[in-house]
């Protein structure tokens, strides 16, 4: 079965600081992943898509990159973070068919 | 106009209540529809997946879709206190240059009280 993981679990940083936050996922090749942001009290913001290994959509311009090094690995980083960045960050994963699949999360703070 | 509109509630209700959970969409081109479950500082979990109109039922849960009106339902019978979560709505255009992506309504939070 499949199964994605995310890292770290929690994470408070401050302003000016870099980021990295990893995503992989086990059980599948090829998939397609995707980075989300969830504020508060507000839906799912799609952030990066990626359809394969260095190949990265970005859908909002923002103070965030996504890299994809290998197959089954995603990665969101920053180089310097911004009291905005806060929220939630979600790793999802599809296959063939259409239904995503969310890890655990990041909650970030910018302190 | 957000592409996916969702009633944030909060909704409340008693233990055993058939809960009912909306969304409304306004691109034509969407042909997939799912729900997620999102229990709070969790990511969400899918529930149902739908194609195009129609019903589809897995256990107490009921995922309704109806193009014509572009209005996406899930309905939970004998709501349990353990179905207290956000529901997000989800859909998602196949193919063309939308593919792979969803659009998701805000959610909506749901308490079963017992």
């Amino acid at each position: 079965s499949q199964t994605i993981h995310q890292w770290p679990a929690t994470l408070v940083q401050p302003v000016g600081s870099p980021l990295s936050l990893e995503c992989t996922v086990e059980g599948t090749s090829n998939p397609n992943l995707y980075w989300y942001r969830q504020a508060a009290g507000r839906g799912l913001q799609l952030l990066f898509y990626s359809v394969g290994i260095g190949q990265i959509s970005s859908e909002v311009p923002q103070n965030l990159s996504a890299s994809r090094p290998q197959d089954r690995q995603f990665i969101l980083s920053s180089k310097k973070l911004l009291l905005s960045d806060s929220g939630f960050y979600l790793c999802a994963w599809s296959g063939y068919s259409y239904e995503q699949y969310f890890g655990p999360g990041t909650r970030l703070t910018v302190t | 106009q957000k592409e996916v509109e969702q009633d944030p509630g909060p909704l409340s209700v008693p233990e055993g209540a058939i809960v009912s959970l909306n969304c409304t969409y306004s691109n034509s081109a969407f042909q997939y529809f799912m729900w997620y479950r999102q229990y709070s500082r969790k990511g969400p979990e899918l529930l149902m997946y739908t194609y195009s109109s129609g019903n589809k039922e897995d256990g107490r849960f009921t995922a309704q879709v109806d193009k014509s009106s572009k209005y996406i339902s899930l309905f939970i019978r004998d709501s349990q206190p353990s179905d207290s979560a956000t529901y997000l709505c989800a859909s998602e255009n196949a193919g063309g240059t939308s593919y792979g992506k969803l659009t998701f309504g805000q959610g909506t939070i749901l308490t079963v009280h017992p």
